[in-house]
Formats: C-alpha cells, structure tokens, sequence
C-alpha cells in the first residue's frame, strides 16, 4: 500500500509570495493533520482535518489555511510569506484523529528567500 | 497545558551498546504515547504506539516503556547499529494535535 505522499518535495519562495502545499493520505484514512518543524526543534501542530472538518487549529496567523477535499487529500495554503516561514512542513493520516497511529509524508521542505 | 520533553538533545555511542532515550511530560492523563524516528530532512516514521493501559509496548530491538503517574516513557533499543543513527521523538495526543518533544539525535559510531 502506499504511504501518505506530499508534494512538492522542495519549494523555494521570495517573501510575500503564496505557496501551496499537497497532501494525499493512505488509503481509507479520513483524518489529516498539517505540522511545520524548524530544525532542532519538534513538528508544530498547524490544522487537523476529519471528513473535510477542521477539527482543530494551532497558533498560526490567518495566513495559514487548509482545506480536505472528498478524496481526502488536503491541501495547505500559505499567504504573504515570511523568511520565517522556512521550514519542513510534514502531513500526517490517520484513521480517525491524533489518538490514532500517526503516518507522515516525507515533508516538503519550504525555503523563503 | 501539556508540555513534552526530551533529554539529552544528543547521544553518541560505540556500535553495540544499548540504547536509552528518555521522554517525559507534565500532564498524565494521556491516551497514548508514541515514538518516531527523524532521518535528516525526512518525515517521521512511527516506531511504538504504547496505549495508556500498557506498561510495556515491544518491537524487535525496540522496547518503550510507560509510566504515567511520574509522566515518563523510554525507549530502549538494544544492539545499536550504525543504521540506528537518526533523531528519535515522542508525542502525545492532545486536544486535536500531538505533542512532541524536541527529539534526541543519536549517532550510533562503527
């Protein structure tokens, strides 16, 4: 079976620009959570979503949004970016929420110049 | 709030050795805990999801322990090998979200 895949794998952006990231979850999961992780430092949560629900949000600014398609697959939209925003941002599925087993995708690394 | 933490940061042993990673956190009342390990630059791949219910949880090489009256897990792995050499991280649900720690690298010297 496939693992969750995310792409791009590599993204590289000036500041203020827009960027969309991808997410598609194992098959027959319905929960996807989006976390950003610096280096040296743990993932932070960032949005979960469970049958196209946001079932929760993490402190970032309204710059950050997301959206679960039918499929399943989610996608997460940065706006107006920040060299701040540089980071690994990692999808994990699930098949109901955090208590769940978690599955991640190999990232996609963001870099804002 | 539940805070998790992870101590050392980083870890270097000869091959062979057994490994102790620590996790800790402030609030008990966990459903779960679960570990991960961090390859440079990659995603996490889950290694032990130990139950609240459960004292022990193995796999392979890999033992976790929980204990959640003093807020504590570890990780043993036994054995290491070069290919062990990666960040390893714990995380517990919280609200909609885990939790994680910061990680401990561990290198792993042939």
């Amino acid at each position: 079976d496939a693992g969750v895949t995310q792409s791009p794998t590599h993204l590289i952006k000036t500041r203020g620009q827009h960027v969309t990231l991808r997410c598609s979850p194992i098959s027959g999961h319905k929960s996807v959570s989006w976390y950003q992780q610096v280096l040296g430092q743990g993932p932070q949560f960032i949005f979960q979503y469970y049958e196209k629900e946001e079932r929760g949000r993490g402190n970032f600014p309204d710059r950050f949004s997301a959206r679960q398609f039918p499929n399943y697959s989610s996608e997460l939209n940065v706006n107006a970016l920040l060299l701040g925003d540089s980071a690994l941002y990692l999808c994990a599925s699930s098949l109901w929420g955090p208590t769940d087993t978690q599955y991640f995708g190999p990232g996609t690394r963001l870099t804002v110049l | 709030k539940q805070e998790v933490t992870q101590i050392p940061a980083a870890l270097s042993v000869p091959e062979g050795e057994n490994l102790v990673l620590n996790c800790s956190f402030t609030d008990s009342a966990i459903y779960n805990l679960q570990w991960f390990r961090q390859d440079p630059g990659k995603g996490l791949t889950s290694l032990l999801l130990i139950q609240s219910s459960q004292r022990e949880q193995t796999s392979g090489r890999l033992n976790a322990s929980l204990d959640k009256s003093s807020g504590r897990s570890t990780l043993y792995i036994a054995a290491s090998q070069p290919g062990d050499s990666a960040t390893y991280l714990c995380a517990v649900p919280n609200d909609y979200k885990l939790s994680f720690g910061a990680g401990t690298t561990v290198t792993v010297r042939a």
